[in-house]
């Protein structure tokens, strides 16, 4: 079965240090990954996507994640985090013989002076 | 591009009533996808409809829930005799059927009294 798991339901980092939010899959097939971010009363905006090639893609805003197909991870980065940062950020799995997309729980992260 | 539009941003009714919530996908997007997000649940796919017609609806509680496209402008998700449990942010997202990136609208939010 298809899933992506996030172990982090809060995450609390000081601003300027750096950020590494997890996320874990599992897939049967190529998977697709995506990271949303959810602002308070917003809808969802895509940060960056995995579809193939170089592990590390970069995503808007300083962000960048890395892919490992050994680990199962897609973890999200940023060298250093800024108080607009605070948000719900997702993981999300697409099968390339699905449709539709699995979201993870969601990390919400709190940016503290 | 106005992005996708979902129409009432937030709705509120009584127990038993009827709440529609609409969605307008961006143009020249051929699907379109509903998403229902709760602190209990998360996010949670519903259903989904490709150039008008309805593809997968295996999230789609059995019963007072369905969804219509009658036109390539607009989706909706219309629930009978809500329940207090139905209140929750709905989502809607389209996507190009080549694109493997899915965006979103603001959400709607049902409250259910």
């Amino acid at each position: 079965a298809q899933s992506v798991t996030q172990p982090d339901a809060r995450v609390t980092v000081s601003e300027g240090a750096s950020l590494q939010l997890r996320c874990k899959y599992s897939s049967s097939g190529t998977p697709y990954l995506f990271w949303y971010v959810q602002y308070p009363r917003q809808g969802l905006q895509l940060l960056l996507k995995y579809y193939s090639g170089d592990p590390v893609v970069q995503g808007v805003n300083g962000f960048e994640a890395e892919f490992s197909k050994s680990n199962s991870s897609f973890h999200l980065r940023k060298a250093s985090v800024h108080w607009s940062d605070s948000a719900v950020y997702f993981c999300v799995l697409r099968m390339d013989s699905g449709t539709y997309q699995r979201f993870g729980t969601g990390t919400k992260l709190q940016v503290v002076p | 591009n106005a992005g996708v539009i979902q129409t009432p941003r937030h709705k509120v009714t009584g127990k038993g009533q009827e709440a529609t919530l609409w969605c307008e996908p961006i143009s020249g997007h051929s699907a379109v996808f509903w998403y229902r997000q709760t602190i209990v649940q998360g996010l949670e796919f519903l259903t989904y409809f490709r150039n008008q017609a309805p593809i997968d609806d295996s999230g789609m509680p059995k019963e007072r829930f369905s969804a219509q496209m009658p036109n390539q402008s607009h989706s909706t998700l219309k629930i009978q005799s809500t329940q207090p449990q139905d209140s929750a942010v709905y989502l809607c997202a389209s996507r190009d059927w080549g694109d493997y990136e899915q965006y979103f609208g603001p959400g709607t939010r049902l409250t259910v009294l």
